[in-house]
């Protein structure tokens, strides 16, 4: 069982379609966090929201928009995603921003 | 830029032997995060070590900080089924905000 919970866990989209990537946390945590994962290689880090307010953005392009309503909550809006943005999305929390983190199970995103 | 490395890629053993990966920094690391991921799965904390020389054992997993604060490993003794999966490092850098980086991970398979 894991104390992040993501929502959906697979998601299919054409390039034109503008879908949401969702996530909870309820264990407290200030630090929220959303990741990119190819196959075989680490979590590459998107973005990170500290205190509800985005403090990291790793250059990520702007089809991809961050947004946190309130402490326990993390949205990943998407819009004419590439093929090549076909990954796995995690999620994560932490107590502070180099605190170890707590994952979700991810969303599993294809892009036709 | 501050890296984290981690060798090796991957690692075939057979049940019942050992098995270490290890991590260094180019940079001093206030902590040294250590995660599994099993294969299908999401990133799993394992443990962290914060003390220069530090070493903690989970059964049969020993992890140990370098006294320098800029390497660490993770010991697995007597391999068994259950430990195949994927083993990052993780440790905070700071550009501009701190974040944490993670090594890019040993791919542990094991022959039964």
């Amino acid at each position: 069982d894991t104390e992040v919970t993501q929502t959906p866990k697979h998601l299919v989209m054409g390039m034109t379609n503008k879908k949401s990537l969702k996530c909870e946390q309820h264990m407290g945590h200030r630090a929220m966090y959303w990741y990119k994962q190819k196959a075989k290689k680490p979590p590459e880090l998107m973005f990170v929201y500290s205190y509800e307010k985005l403090s990291i953005n790793e250059s990520v392009p702007s089809r991809f928009s961050p947004e946190c309503p309130n402490s326990s909550l993390l949205n990943l809006h998407l819009h004419a995603l590439q093929p090549e943005d076909s990954a796995l999305y995690l999620c994560a929390s932490s107590q502070g921003t180099i605190q170890p983190q707590h994952f979700g199970d991810g969303t599993r995103l294809s892009i036709l | 830029g501050q890296q984290v490395m981690q060798i090796p890629q991957y690692q075939h053993v057979q049940e019942g032997e050992d098995f270490t990966t290890y991590c260094n920094s180019s940079t001093t690391l206030s902590n040294i995060q250590w995660y599994k991921q099993r294969p299908g799965g999401h990133p799993v904390f394992l443990i962290q070590l914060v003390k220069s020389g530090e070493v903690k054992k989970q059964k049969r997993l020993t992890f140990q900080f370098g006294e320098a604060k800029k390497n660490s490993s993770l010991h697995i003794t007597a391999t068994q089924t259950t430990d195949v999966g994927t083993y990052f490092c993780a440790g905070p850098i700071i550009q501009g905000a701190q974040k944490l980086v993670f090594g890019q991970g040993t791919r542990l398979t094991i022959n039964p």
